[in-house]
């Protein structure tokens, strides 16, 4: 069981650039939510997937997008990209209401 | 709004000694509350969960309870080992939609 799966681990981008990362989820799992953690605080909530439709959003602005494609993976995608996205993006994985998260070892991005 | 205060922010135990981390929710509706540990550079685990509908929950050395009416739940780690060293995460969750974590506890236990 390959767990949840990140790509890139690591990307380094210039401010005003687009990003896009990508999850793939525990197998079995059919709901993807995507989290944002800055050096030394807790992850934050960005959104989460669930039947390829966001189904709930955090404070994060309309540059943050994502997608959830049939296969349940998914992907975020930052525009325009500030020096304060740099942070590193977790993805988690789950299924209906039964099982807490399974994270994935997430992508550090470094916006200079 | 939505808010989960976790605290010590640090904590350091010899080892052998007990730990325990203290969180504090918001939403009276929050029904499901998980305990992640972070090693550096790593990805969060999931160490233990507790339902609303539970007061304790324990696995081996580690054990959750809940106090629904004061909205507190602590994490107790007994008999500390160097390996337990890490950063604790508290969160609270209706189900499993958006998770609300603690900003986290820095343990450290001295050899």
């Amino acid at each position: 069981d390959a767990g949840v799966t990140q790509s890139p681990t690591h990307l380094i981008k210039t401010r005003g650039q687009q990003v896009t990362l990508r999850c793939s989820p525990k197998s079995g799992h059919d709901t993807v939510s995507w989290y944002q953690q800055a050096l030394g605080q807790g992850p934050q909530f960005i959104f989460q997937y669930y039947e390829e439709e966001e189904r709930q959003r955090g404070n994060f602005p309309d540059r943050f997008s994502g997608h959830q494609f049939p296969n349940y993976s998914s992907e975020l995608n930052v525009n325009a990209l500030l020096l304060g996205d740099s942070a590193l993006y977790l993805c988690a994985s789950s299924r209906g209401q039964g099982d807490g998260y399974t994270f994935g070892s997430g992508t550090r991005l470094t916006v200079v | 709004g939505e808010n989960v205060e976790q605290h010590p922010s640090t904590l350091s135990v010899q080892e052998g000694d007990s730990a325990v981390i203290k969180c504090t929710y918001s939403d009276s509706a929050s029904n499901y509350f998980p305990w992640y540990k972070q090693e550096l550079g790593k990805r969060p685990q999931l160490i233990i969960d507790i339902r609303s509908n539970v007061g304790e929950k324990k696995d081996q050395r580690i054990a959750v309870t809940l106090n629904k009416t004061a909205k507190h739940f602590s994490l107790h780690i007994t008999e500390t080992q160097p390996e337990d060293s890490a950063v604790y995460f508290c969160a609270a969750s209706k189900g499993t939609y958006k998770y609300i974590f603690g900003t986290g506890t820095r343990l450290k236990v001295l050899a």
